[in-house]
C-alpha cells in the first residue's frame, strides 16, 4: 500500500519557468512533509519542508503547498534552472514513528 | 560540515556471499536508518536504531541484521545475498528522538551494492 505517491514519473520545463511537482498522500496522520532531491549515484539532499499545520512554506526559489483536505501536497520552484534536474521525493512522517515514507520520485529535467 | 560517511561506496559480491555495510552517522546524531533502493524504485525503508536500540523495522528480509554501536554508528549485514539485493543502500541519521520533535535526515551518499 503506497501511502506517498508521486503520480508523475517525469517532468520537462523550459529553463526559467515554473516546476511544478506533486505528492499525494493517503494516512492523515502524517505530521510533517518533505522534498528531498537526489542526483544518480548519491543520496538525496533535503530541500524544504512543511508542518501539517501551516499550508505553504517558502525558501527562495522553492515552495512547497500543503492542501490537508485533499491530502496533497506540491512543489514549487521559480525559476528553473537546469541544475534543478533531479529526481525529486516527497516523503511524510509521523511523530512517534522512526522512518520516512518516500514517494516514487518524479524526474526532473529542465531545458536550457 | 561533517556529513553522514557510508562504506563501502560500492561494492560487487557473489551470490550466496555475505557483504557488511557501514554507516557513520553525523556527530551528535543518535538515531541511523537504513534505506534500500532498488534501480528505479523509491528508497523503502529498512531498520531504524535510537541510542543503540532497534526502534523500527520495516521490509527489512531475514537474511540482513543490523546495529548500532557504541559510537552510534552501524552495521548492516547481508548474507545469502540474491541478485534482487542489488540496489543502492542508503543511512540516514538524525538527532533526538524522533517520536517527540520533527528531525531532519541527513543522507550519507550510499553504498552501491552489485550482486552478481
Amino acid at each position: 500500500d503506497q501511502q506517498v505517491k508521486q503520480n508523475s514519473p517525469s517532468l520537462s520545463v523550459q529553463e526559467g519557468r515554473i516546476s511544478i511537482l506533486n505528492c499525494d498522500y493517503t494516512n492523515s496522520m502524517f505530521d510533517y512533509f518533505l522534498w528531498y532531491k537526489k542526483y544518480p549515484a548519491e543520496g538525496p539532499t533535503f530541500l524544504i519542508s512543511i508542518s501539517s499545520i501551516k499550508d505553504k512554506n517558502e525558501d527562495g526559489r522553492f515552495t512547497v503547498f500543503l492542501n490537508k483536505s485533499a491530502k496533497h501536497l506540491s512543489l514549487h520552484i521559480v525559476p528553473s534552472q537546469p541544475g534543478d534536474s533531479a529526481v525529486y521525493f516527497c516523503a511524510a512522517f509521523t511523530s512517534g514513528t522512526y522512518k520516512y515514507i518516500f514517494g516514487t520520485g518524479t524526474r526532473l529535467k529542465v531545458l536550457a | 560540515a561533517a556529513g553522514v560517511i557510508q562504506s563501502p561506496r560500492h561494492l560487487i559480491k557473489e551470490k550466496r556471499e555475505t557483504a557488511t555495510l557501514k554507516c557513520y552517522p553525523i556527530p551528535r546524531h543518535d538515531t541511523v536508518y537504513w534505506y534500500q533502493q532498488g534501480p528505479g524504485q523509491d528508497p523503502q525503508f529498512l531498520i531504524s536504531f535510537y541510542e543503540k536500540m532497534q526502534s523500527d523495522k520495516g521490509s527489512i528480509p531475514d537474511r540482513f541484521s543490523a546495529q548500532q554501536f557504541s559510537d552510534y554508528h552501524s552495521e548492516l549485514n547481508m548474507s545469502s545475498l540474491e541478485l534482487g539485493d542489488s540496489a543502492l543502500y542508503f543511512c540516514a541519521s538524525s538527532s533526538g528522538l524522533a517520536g517527540s520533535t520533527y528531525n531532519e535526515q541527513f543522507f550519507g551518499p550510499g553504498t552501491r551494492l552489485t550482486v552478481l
